[in-house]
């Protein structure tokens, strides 16, 4: 499975866009990225994927690079809440089993600031 | 809609003593479940998964197990704990497929004393 490096931390300042970068230089055809986010004693909550288009929902924006190496999380106007770590996480193929288990690195905690 | 049920929120265990903890999901059928740990200021470990009941997937060795007796519960177990099975543990639901979220609950807080 394709491993990421994310940043172990960054700050943002409130109503400011926050825009968490992921490296996964070693992503294959079929492995799209996925993010999630944690906020302090909660369990994970997913936010976006993406395989190879842009993608936008209502809590963020995924930016991919045309080579697919990297991306870019972005949410448009962070606030307090949005404190938390988020990690980035390139889906585990196996075959053609569908288990579609995740695989989570260290992730960047994201420190929202007023 | 769909939605996770984990219990308990937290428990404290002595050492040598027998552990259950249960996952249930509604409003899906055939899910793939999940177990994950996460211990302090650690990330998060995936233990167990399953596609369908009686079918399990155990991910690291360990004192633990894990049972799915029904289509939409997850039960994870251990005969008799240790202090390194402490921990922050969440069960994840999906539906069938490679490209489906994850769908986390909200954990059980286990401290082994």
């Amino acid at each position: 499975d394709a491993k990421t490096t994310q940043p172990p931390s960054m700050d943002c300042a409130e109503g400011r866009a926050a825009n968490l970068p992921c490296n996964h230089s070693t992503i294959s055809g079929n492995e799209y990225v996925y993010w999630y986010r944690q906020i302090h004693s909660q369990g994970p909550q997913y936010i976006i994927h993406g395989l190879k288009n842009n993608e936008t929902n209502e809590m963020a924006s995924l930016i991919i690079t045309e080579d697919r190496k990297s991306s870019t999380l972005i949410l448009p106007h962070a606030t307090l809440r949005d404190t938390a770590v988020y990690y980035c996480i390139v889906r585990f193929t196996e075959g053609s089993s569908n288990t579609g288990k995740l695989i989570f690195g260290q992730g960047t905690t994201l420190q929202v600031k007023p | 809609s769909q939605t996770i049920h984990q219990w308990p929120a937290t428990l404290v265990q002595p050492v040598g003593s027998p552990l259950s903890l249960e996952c249930t999901v509604e409003g899906t059928s055939n899910p793939n479940l999940y177990w994950y740990r996460q211990a302090a200021g650690r990330g998060l470990q995936l233990l167990f998964y399953s596609v369908g009941i009686g079918q399990i997937s155990s991910e690291v060795p360990q004192n633990l197990s894990a049972s799915r007796p029904q289509d939409r519960q997850f039960i994870l177990s251990s005969k008799k704990l240790l202090l390194s099975d402490s921990g922050f543990y969440l069960c994840a639901w999906s539906v069938e497929g490679l490209r489906s979220p994850l769908h986390f609950g909200n954990g059980t807080r286990l401290t082994v004393t």
